[in-house]
């Protein structure tokens, strides 16, 4: 079945550093993928998507590219920020109907000052 | 202002006492979903519809329910709780399948003791 597999956290940086969240997938077919980010008290929101190989997504510095032929979704922001700090779900939609929509555990970000 | 609207936001009960998580969306969505997040596990789908007087299972249904009457509401009902449904409750909704946004609530946080 359709599965996604993102990097363990806590993912803890200073300000200013290189971010890399490492996301993988399983699926068949031609899957759209997604990064939802989740600010402490709050529910997710989508942070950014790509819905066909070889697609970028970004918004607010964050970028991930769509890999087809690793399977990746890997999710980079530059120069990270204190309020970047959150639990970032890398997520994935068969776009059949009658189907989930699949996270991976989340990742957790903590950037200080 | 578009949003998705849940309550109670925070509940303690005890185990077998019926309970109701509502959910409603003013957007004019046709998807509506319920997830469960718990730690270690991420976000886990109970149920989805599609459509009003469409409902379907996701991947851990199993002592819940769910109706969809009016397209904005989709409570969520637990006929008898139980300790294992302690979880934090997101509903979630978007305009036509889960290959497009989805907009999160806030989350209801369920104690059962």
């Amino acid at each position: 079945g359709n599965s996604v597999t993102q990097m363990e956290g806590p993912v803890t940086l200073s300000e200013e550093a290189f971010l890399t969240i490492n996301c993988t997938y399983t699926a068949t077919g031609y899957p759209s993928l997604f990064w939802y980010v989740q600010y402490p008290g709050e529910g997710l929101q989508l942070l950014l998507k790509a819905t066909k190989a070889d697609d970028k997504g970004s918004n607010k510095g964050f970028e991930a590219t769509y890999r087809k032929e690793t399977t990746s979704f890997h999710l980079e922001k530059g120069s990270v920020q204190v309020s970047d700090s959150a639990v970032y779900f890398c997520a994935l939609s068969s776009n059949q109907a009658g189907t989930a929509l699949i996270f991976g555990k989340g990742t957790t970000l903590s950037v200080s000052s | 202002e578009a949003q998705v609207t849940q309550n109670p936001r925070y509940l303690i009960t005890v185990t077998g006492k019926k309970l109701t998580v509502t959910c409603s969306q003013n957007m004019n969505h046709e998807y509506m979903s319920w997830y469960r997040q718990d730690p270690g596990l991420g976000l886990r789908q109970i149920y989805y519809s599609m459509n009003v007087e469409v409902t379907d299972k996701g991947d851990v249904p199993e002592g819940y329910k769910v109706s969809r009457k009016e397209k904005r509401n989709f409570p969520l009902i637990l006929e008898s709780p139980s300790p294992n449904q302690t979880s934090l409750y997101f509903c979630a909704s978007s305009r036509s399948g889960q290959a497009y946004e989805q907009y999160f609530g806030p989350g209801t946080r369920l104690t059962v003791t």
